[in-house]
């Protein structure tokens, strides 16, 4: 059984960054499968942020800009995301994610609980 | 981007009822639809992938159907578990877009 658990700060200040990390365990980190962020504002829907597989390479919303960074750790079985210039509107629950891609199409099949951060000086 | 528009919004039915939730893509997408279920407090939980294919674990009263730019989410009878907000969500091209949810409320 795959699980996911993010961490880092809850609390991040207006024009800083916001750094998570998502521990992946019970399943192999170096197979055919992208990692990736959603979050959720207070109240609203999801909104996926981006993905990075495990050799590096990276899918981003455009929506973010250039404010993203992700990267992985194989040696830990982790993922992080850098979520730079941030304001109140960065305020949310932000999930980590495994989205699997078989022949027919891809998903996010296994989630982790979900962090809230809160952007506020 | 790809919109994801979810229709309705918010639905009010009884236990044992026949559930319905469309989902109309901007353009086609092929069969590259997913469906989840979110509770307060709780992940996101996969329910359907690529259009009709039943996740591992899930109760057999939900499917899905449709491919191009219309989808179905169907509970064929409604269980008090189930009420929720469901969310469509595409994965054809990035960026992945999710539709806006419906929320699914006790009548």
């Amino acid at each position: 059984q795959v699980q996911l658990q993010e961490s880092g700060p809850g609390l991040v200040k207006p024009s800083g960054t916001l750094s998570l990390t998502c521990a992946v365990s019970g399943g192999s980190f170096s197979t055919s499968n992208w990692w990736s962020w959603v979050r959720q504002p207070p109240g609203k829907g999801l909104e996926w942020i981006g993905e990075i597989y495990h050799s590096g390479s990276t899918n981003n919303n455009p929506s973010l800009k250039s404010r993203v960074t992700m990267s992985v750790d194989k040696s830990k079985n982790q993922f992080s995301l850098k979520l730079s210039s941030v304001t109140a509107a960065d305020t949310a629950v932000y999930y980590c994610a495994r989205g699997y891609c078989s022949g027919t199409g891809c998903y996010l099949d296994y989630w982790g609980q979900g962090t809230l951060v809160t952007v506020s000086s | 981007d790809i919109q994801m528009t979810q229709s309705p919004s918010s639905l009010s039915a009884s236990v044992g009822d026949r559930v319905t939730i469309t989902c109309r893509a901007s353009q086609s997408i092929s069969n590259s639809l997913n469906w989840y279920q979110e509770k307060p407090g709780k992940a996101p939980k996969l329910l359907i992938y690529v259009a009709s294919s039943l996740q591992s674990g899930v109760p057999s009263r939900f499917s899905g159907s449709g491919s191009g730019t219309d989808f179905t989410l169907t509970i064929s009878s409604l269980q008090p578990e189930d009420f929720a907000t469901y969310y469509c969500q595409q994965s054809y091209s990035t960026p992945y877009t999710f539709g806006q949810g419906t929320k699914l409320e006790i009548k």
